[in-house]
């Protein structure tokens, strides 16, 4: 029943450090997305992407690169982080990407960019 | 983009009482899905019901219903018989067609009083 699992849970970066959030999926889905929480707001879209070797921005993709490495996993990398990158973090999948698919989510990695 | 307002911050009920959360949102799109999620204190996000733009009947799910008035752009979230498990951050949500975005309210939070 692990459905999506991220990792790190927790991440204490300083600025200009690099690092990379791994997140993998066992529900053979073909799409899978990243996204970032910040206080007082819902989620924000970072990436996405729709199937296996494709991915595409999404709201807020400027700091970040990521990498669908296979079917079951999407990395998420900060190059080189800044505080405004300070948020939680959350991973998600579905089985298509379309109006009537739910997203199924991780728990989230917490990183903090002093 | 999408912009989907949830127009209260906090709310208590009592145990057992249904309690009614609010959700406007403003799109262009023909086609949409609708969603909401709730994410507890520990900070998952959890799928909880779906509505589509085409759909005439009214979701439900267990305890959760949704009171989709499409002509209005209203999407609200009803939870009969609250229990102390629903207390949460509420995050109504719509998919939108034209650029595969999965677009949050900012959140209401529930806390159910025994």
């Amino acid at each position: 029943n692990a459905g999506v699992t991220q990792t790190p849970k927790f991440q204490v970066l300083k600025t200009g450090q690099s690092m990379t959030l791994q997140c993998a999926q066992d529900m053979n889905h073909n799409s899978m997305y990243w996204y970032r929480q910040d206080p007082g707001m819902g989620l924000r879209l970072i990436y996405y992407s729709a199937s296996e070797g494709t991915t595409d921005k999404g709201e807020v993709p400027n700091g970040y690169n990521v990498s669908r490495l296979n079917k079951r996993e999407f990395s998420l990398r900060l190059e080189s982080a800044a505080p405004s990158q300070t948020s939680v973090y959350f991973c998600a999948s579905s089985e298509e990407i379309g109006t009537n698919q739910p997203q199924h989510f991780g728990d989230g990695t917490r990183l903090s960019i002093l | 983009a999408q912009k989907i307002t949830q127009t209260q911050p906090g709310m208590f009920v009592q145990e057992k009482e249904a309690v009614t959360l609010d959700c406007t949102y403003d799109t262009s799109d023909q086609s949409y899905g609708l969603f909401w999620y709730k994410q507890p204190s520990s900070g998952e996000m959890i799928f909880l019901i779906y509505q589509g733009s085409y759909d005439e009947q009214n979701a439900t799910e267990g305890r959760y219903s949704l009171n989709f008035q499409k002509a209005r752009k209203s999407a609200n979230l009803v939870i009969s018989a609250s229990q102390l498990g629903d207390s949460a951050m509420y995050f109504c949500a719509t998919f939108s067609s034209n650029d595969y975005k999965l677009s949050f309210g900012a959140g209401t939070t529930v806390t159910v009083r025994a």
